[in-house]
């Protein structure tokens, strides 16, 4: 079954510890992003990735981190989490070669708590 | 910059048609999107049309596209109770292949 995968689905933590919530896709895609969603925001880019070694800032990138050392994957990084990066968070990823442009398939969802 | 909008909240009777708009900024889209948010869960695409067609009727899901405006809409037809949820509008940037412009979501309240 083709899926978007993330773990963990909620997460309640503390000001300043470090914390990374994996994704990954089964579907072979090479463009894979994250948001967070916020009432009344929508849903907000944080980073992406083109391919492979390939990241890049979104419209929300400060206090993250990405990495994607593999096509499959796509960590999102917490060096030092703060209260205002409680959120909803969503992977999701993109068949840029595929027949409807920009079509995303997205994950489940991490409820991120940090107090 | 690149800006999708949409009303945050409908509220409607079981069995009436729900209506939800959005406007966009860029017109370069050839796809445009709705997903639909059940309470709890990931966003799932619920449809979508090309952007040289007008109207896309989808069993109860109709959706209206009027480029000159650029204009978007999503009627629901015999709008029932688990149609409760939010509903994204969204439009591939212009500027960034494979990214997805958001609306803020409306979400869509039915009372029986």
């Amino acid at each position: 079954e083709a899926q978007v995968t993330q773990n963990p689905r909620y997460l309640i933590t503390v000001t300043g510890k470090k914390l990374t919530v994996t994704c990954s896709q089964n579907m072979n895609h090479e463009y894979m992003s994250w948001y967070r969603q916020d009432p009344g925001l929508g849903l907000r880019q944080i980073y992406y990735s083109m391919n492979v070694e390939v990241t890049d800032k979104g419209d929300v990138p400060e206090g993250y981190k990405v990495s994607r050392k593999e096509k499959r994957n796509f960590p999102l990084i917490l060096e030092s989490p703060s209260p205002n990066q409680t959120s909803l968070y969503f992977c999701a990823s993109t068949d840029t070669s595929g027949k409807r442009e920009g079509e995303q398939y997205f994950g489940p969802g991490t409820r991120l708590t940090v107090t | 910059g690149e800006d999708v909008e949409q009303s945050l909240f409908l509220s409607v009777r079981e069995g009436d048609s729900s209506v939800i708009n959005c406007t966009y900024t860029d017109s370069s889209s050839t796809y445009l999107y709705w997903y639909k948010q059940e309470p709890g869960a990931g966003l799932q695409l619920l449809t979508y049309i090309f952007s040289n067609m007008d109207m896309k009727q989808d069993q109860r899901l109709t959706v209206l596209l009027n480029k000159k405006d650029k204009h978007l809409s999503l009627r629901i037809a015999d709008t029932q109770t688990g149609d409760s949820a939010i509903y994204f509008c969204a439009v591939p940037s212009y500027n960034q292949g494979g990214k997805l412009i958001f609306g803020q979501g409306t979400e869509l309240s039915v009372k029986p």
